[in-house]
């Protein structure tokens, strides 16, 4: 049973709008939210996270948005770039947990048309 | 160099072969992960250590796979008798405290069995 998913295996964006990247989870014991960025033949890269107490947290153009009741995260990129084009990952870990407990979605591969 | 390093890249093995995949972490990091990334997943946890110490070995999915860092430092992932299932990317990430946000991962080693 995955307790975090990305639904959407891809998206298509023009550069220069936005992209808007959703995952969902079911653990009720997750409070603490990653995302990763993984372009190919590379290793996933650290992007943004957001901890439970917060519902945003930014990072220059990218844009996490937290809303604990729909057990919903999603990460926007604002303006999209074509160097932004990588599979991005959400990830989770529960309440007084550790990057041990991280539990990663199937990622979502963007790709950011010029 | 600085980030973590992978050996092999690239490994085909024949079914029934031993493999072993090695990881060098950042220099200092106390903390090594495995995990295993099939086709069109997000990574899944397989092992931790902290130190030489393996703390967690949870994930490894059965007792075909063994992982050591005798010293510390670079840690060894073994597979014994390899099946087709075990074709996937092996990333080794390291950090040096228990936070999400600062795990760095390699480039992973891509074993695919024949």
């Amino acid at each position: 049973d995955q307790q975090v998913k990305q639904n959407s295996p891809s998206l298509s964006v023009q550069e220069g709008r936005i992209s808007i990247l959703n995952c969902d989870y079911t653990n009720s014991m997750f409070d603490y939210f990653l995302w990763y960025k993984k372009y190919p033949a590379e290793g996933p890269t650290f992007l943004i996270s957001i901890s439970s107490i917060k519902d945003k947290n930014e990072d220059g153009r990218f844009t996490v948005f937290l809303n604990k009741s729909a057990k919903h995260l999603s990460l926007h990129i604002v303006p999209s770039q074509p160097g932004d084009s990588a599979v991005y990952f959400c990830a989770a870990i529960p309440k007084s947990g550790s990057a041990r407990q991280l539990t990663f979605g199937s990622g979502t591969q963007l790709t950011v048309l010029p | 160099g600085a980030g973590v390093s992978q050996s092999p890249r690239y490994k085909v093995a024949k079914r029934g072969q031993d493999v072993a995949l090695r990881c060098d972490p950042i220099s200092g990091h106390v903390s090594l992960f495995w995990y295993q990334q099939a086709l069109g997943q997000g990574p899944e946890f397989l092992t931790y250590f902290q130190n030489e110490a393996q703390l967690d070995k949870s994930g490894l999915p059965s007792d075909r796979f063994f992982a050591e860092r005798p010293e510390g430092s670079v840690s060894t992932l073994k597979i014994q008798r390899t099946q087709q299932e075990d074709s996937a990317v092996y990333l080794c990430a390291s950090s040096s405290g228990p936070s999400g946000n600062t795990i760095y991962f390699g480039e992973g080693s891509w074993l695919t069995v024949v």
